[in-house]
């Protein structure tokens, strides 16, 4: 079974751009969680999806946003790109919506921006 | 409010050596509680989770934790170090209601010496 993949690995961008962030979850799986990893901030979470739906989200701006098509794959966006946006993001697949089920995470796109 | 604190940041042991890694833990709620592990340039991989079953959790690679709700801890450990453990390890809280919104702790980076 495919694990979670995500797509690009590396990614640099310049301030100000917009950037599309994708991440496939493993087959099977409906729910799809992002996290920003950076060195001062450590891992937090973006938001959730389940179904298509927006169950749950965390403490960043508009500027970050997502969706979830109806194959369980979730983008996330970033518009007007900064600085303090560099960092690791990290997408997770779970097989449920039910809390305490595992979550299998990929191996992340680095986004750079200068 | 919940939230995870990691007691220590860096953690140094000889490889053959037991490990400790703590984490402590507060929630409102019945909390679900993992171990995660990020090897360099990797992504995330569950050690073990604790779901209101067994207090002791046995995980992968000799990893166990004990979750003790009087002290609200859930601390990581493993009887002999490997050199393959080196890596960094992340206490991980989500709650009943919260979906699958993972808070993490600010992660512990495990050094094991030869």
């Amino acid at each position: 079974k495919a694990g979670v993949t995500q797509t690009p690995r590396y990614l640099i961008k310049t301030r100000g751009q917009q950037v599309t962030l994708s991440c496939s979850p493993i087959s099977g799986h409906r729910s799809v969680s992002w996290y920003q990893q950076t060195p001062g901030q450590g891992l937090q979470f973006l938001f959730e999806y389940f179904s298509e739906t927006q169950r749950n989200k965390g403490n960043f701006p508009g500027r970050f946003s997502g969706r979830q098509f109806s194959n369980s794959r979730s983008e996330m966006n970033v518009s007007t790109l900064e600085l303090g946006d560099s960092a690791l993001y990290l997408c997770a697949s779970s097989p449920q919506g039910a809390e305490g089920t595992e979550a299998f995470f990929g191996q992340g796109t680095r986004l750079t921006v200068v | 409010a919940q939230s995870v604190t990691q007691l220590d940041s860096h953690v140094s042991v000889s490889e053959g050596t037991p490990v400790l890694l703590r984490c402590n833990y507060s929630s409102s709620y019945s909390p679900s509680l993992f171990w995660y592990v990020q090897h360099p340039n990797k992504g995330l991989q569950l050690l073990l989770k604790y779901t209101s079953a067994a207090t002791l959790v046995k995980g992968i690679n000799g990893f166990e934790a004990e979750f003790k709700k009087s002290e609200t801890s859930f601390h990581l450990t493993k009887p002999s170090a490997h050199m393959s453990d080196a890596a960094e390890y992340f206490c991980v809280v989500t709650f009943s209601g919260g979906y699958n919104k993972l808070i993490f702790g600010a992660g512990t980076r495990l050094a094991v010496h030869p």
